[in-house]
């Protein structure tokens, strides 16, 4: 199997733009899918297909996919976005779905 | 409604079965294209998948663990059960059970509330 890097932490101020990476070589060929996983809750997710929004996922919420990264764009950030947040993707030759080792949102 | 909910024991001794149920509502697995998932999450670690059973029953496993893992569903009682044998402290975490949709590239769109799963040694 493959390997989907985060960064460990990022931290806003409120109001400000967070910005998750996903990276992979060649990402950019295949679909990306974002989950927000607060303490002690299970993941829900926010993007699939690298931009889509389930309902009742803010607009703040966008995706983007390109070359070696994906993206998770929180903009206008708040205090309850706080959250753990992990990209996924779908490992053809294995035929399993593989998760990257999250990125911790931390909101100042 | 649709719903996933895992249950199981909460403890389990070193080198004992665990066995897991989910019993989920609002959709059929017997659905073309219905999947459904067993991730977990170690303590303070990331997600991991571990197996996934499918409408037509082809059953597909994390090679990490392939040799002590089950997946078996019960089409008529809506539940998937899962077996992981001899288990290890390692495997200590919360377990969940997740649907993959149908003409979907591979998203989870409904997790249960998971089940936290202690390994005592």
């Amino acid at each position: 199997s493959f390997v989907l890097t985060q960064p460990p932490s990022v931290s806003v101020a409120p109001g400000e733009t967070a910005i998750i990476p996903c990276g992979r070589d060649s990402i950019g060929a295949t679909s990306v899918h974002w989950y927000q996983q607060k303490p002690g809750q299970a993941p829900v997710l926010v993007i699939y297909y690298n931009f889509d929004r389930p309902s009742g996922i803010p607009e703040r919420f966008s995706g983007s996919n390109s070359g070696n990264t994906a993206t998770l764009t929180i903009s206008r950030v708040e205090a309850g976005d706080a959250a753990d947040y992990y990209c996924q993707v779908w490992d053809n030759d294995d035929d399993h779905p593989v998760f990257g080792g999250g990125t911790k949102l931390t909101v100042l | 409604q649709v719903t996933l909910k895992e249950s199981g024991p909460a403890l389990v001794k070193h080198k004992q079965t665990l066995t897991l149920t989910c019993s989920f509502s609002g959709f059929s697995l017997s659905t073309s294209g219905m999947r459904l998932a067993w991730i977990r999450q170690p303590p303070g670690k990331a997600l991991e998948w571990l197996a996934r059973i499918d409408w037509d029953d082809e059953k597909v496993y994390n090679t990490s663990v392939r040799t002590r893992l089950t997946i078996s569903k019960d089409t008529s009682k809506n539940q998937v059960v899962l077996t992981l044998t001899n288990m290890d402290p390692v495997d200590t975490g919360t377990y969940y059970c997740a649907r993959i949709p149908p003409d979907s590239s591979g998203w989870v769109d409904l997790w249960g509330r998971g089940i936290l799963v202690t390994v005592s040694s």
